[in-house]
This record gives C-alpha cells, sequence and structure tokens, in this order.
C-alpha cells in the first residue's frame, strides 16, 4: 500500500515549457487536490476533483489544467511554464463526504521554472 | 481578509514547555477542523481532527470555539522532536467544502 505517489520528485524547466506531474492514490479515494506552496505560505489549493470525470478550480487555477480520467490517478498539466510557477507541488487524496475526512499527502515534486 | 490565518511565529520554546496555537476562520458556515504537522521539505500529516467539544490526545489537546470563529492547539511537555510548521485546516463551504490551509505556525524546541 503506497497510499499517495508523485512523479517526478523534481523537475527543472525553461519558461515556456510544458509538463505533467502524475499523482496516483492506491486508497480508492473520491477526493483529489492539487496544491503549490511557497516560502511562507500555507498551502493554496490549484485544482480540485470529487470523483472520477470531475475537476473544479481552486483558489490559483491560471495556468494549470488537471484531468481525472482514472479514479486513482490526478493530473497537473502546466501548457507554458513561467518562473512564477516554481513551488513545491503537493497531492492529496481523503474519502470524501464533504471534506470531513483526513488528507493524505504525496511526497511532493519541487519544480523550479527558470 | 485571509479565510484562515494563523501566527507564523517562530514560538521558541525549551523542553518541557507547554505551548499554545490559535486560528482564527472567516466563514462561519465552515465544518470539519484539522490540525497537520509539515516537517522541513515534507509533506503535512494529520496531527488531529478538531471536534466541537475538544479532544485530546497524548500531549495534544485541541479546541473549537465557534462562537468566535477559531480553533487551538495546545502542546505539553514540548518535545524536540515537536519542533515543525502546524498547519490548520478549515473546510469552507463552497461548491463543495474546500480544505483550506492556514500559512502554518513554526515551533521551535530547543534544550
Amino acid at each position: 500500500n503506497a497510499g499517495v505517489t508523485q512523479t517526478p520528485k523534481f523537475r527543472v524547466l525553461k519558461t515556456g515549457q510544458s509538463m505533467t506531474l502524475l499523482c496516483a492514490q492506491d486508497m480508492n479515494h473520491e477526493y483529489m487536490y492539487w496544491y503549490r506552496q511557497d516560502p511562507g505560505m500555507g498551502l493554496r489549493l490549484i485544482h480540485y476533483s470529487v470523483g472520477e470525470g470531475t475537476t473544479a478550480k481552486g483558489e490559483v487555477p491560471d495556468g494549470y489544467n488537471v484531468s481525472r480520467l482514472k479514479k486513482q490517478n490526478f493530473l497537473l498539466g502546466l501548457e507554458s511554464a513561467a518562473p512564477s510557477q516554481t513551488s513545491v507541488y503537493f497531492c492529496a487524496s481523503s474519502q470524501g463526504d464533504r471534506g470531513s475526512y483526513e488528507q493524505y499527502f504525496g511526497p511532493g515534486t519541487r519544480l523550479t521554472v527558470t | 481578509r485571509k479565510e484562515v490565518e494563523q501566527d507564523p511565529g517562530p514560538f521558541n520554546v525549551p523542553e518541557g514547555a507547554t505551548v499554545a496555537f490559535n486560528c482564527t476562520y472567516s466563514n462561519s458556515a465552515s465544518q470539519s477542523f484539522f490540525w497537520y504537522r509539515q516537517d522541513c521539505r515534507k509533506e503535512p500529516k494529520l496531527l488531529m481532527s478538531v471536534y466541537s467539544s475538544g479532544n485530546e490526545d497524548g500531549r495534544f489537546t485541541a479546541q473549537l470555539n465557534r462562537a468566535s470563529q477559531y480553533i487551538s492547539l495546545l502542546i505539553r511537555d514540548s518535545k524536540l522532536s515537536d519542533s515543525a510548521t502546524y498547519l490548520c485546516v478549515v473546510n469552507i463551504p463552497g461548491g463543495s467544502y474546500i480544505p483550506t490551509f492556514g500559512r502554518g505556525t513554526s515551533l521551535i524546541v530547543h534544550p
């Protein structure tokens, strides 16, 4: 039981390049989330999903897209990376039911955009 | 005004001290409250949920004050290993209930 895994762990991109971050969970959770964390800031929600085939915008969605084609996977895409997207990205999952359940986090992806 | 606010600290305390953090939230319809712990460069992990009646887990006590819209975390007999950032999470009503994090409170426990 691996919990929540994220791929890759580190990445350096040049401005304008694109990439996809993969999040996978093996707990059969309904809800999945993508956050970014910047120094001195808490976690800010980018996008989330309440079930397979659904996605919704969070607090800071601009410049990102997501897809949830399979229940266990949640992909975060950057179409044209910008230096402002340099951050640590965390994926999380939870059982669901209106946010009353614990979130389980992946180990994070450290992204630098030069 | 940010929806969930915490004093960033750092709180610098000696081993054995008692320390308390507060976290205020702005939406009175918020449901489900949590404290998470985050170690440096690691992912957040659940420390404890916060129940209306208050709850205790060993040296840790969490309380909810709905009238004043804040949650608190009390740590007794601090250990060096308690040094971390403590994040409060409040589920804010929206289309669904959205977990919203505070910026975190840094705790440093020294010998």
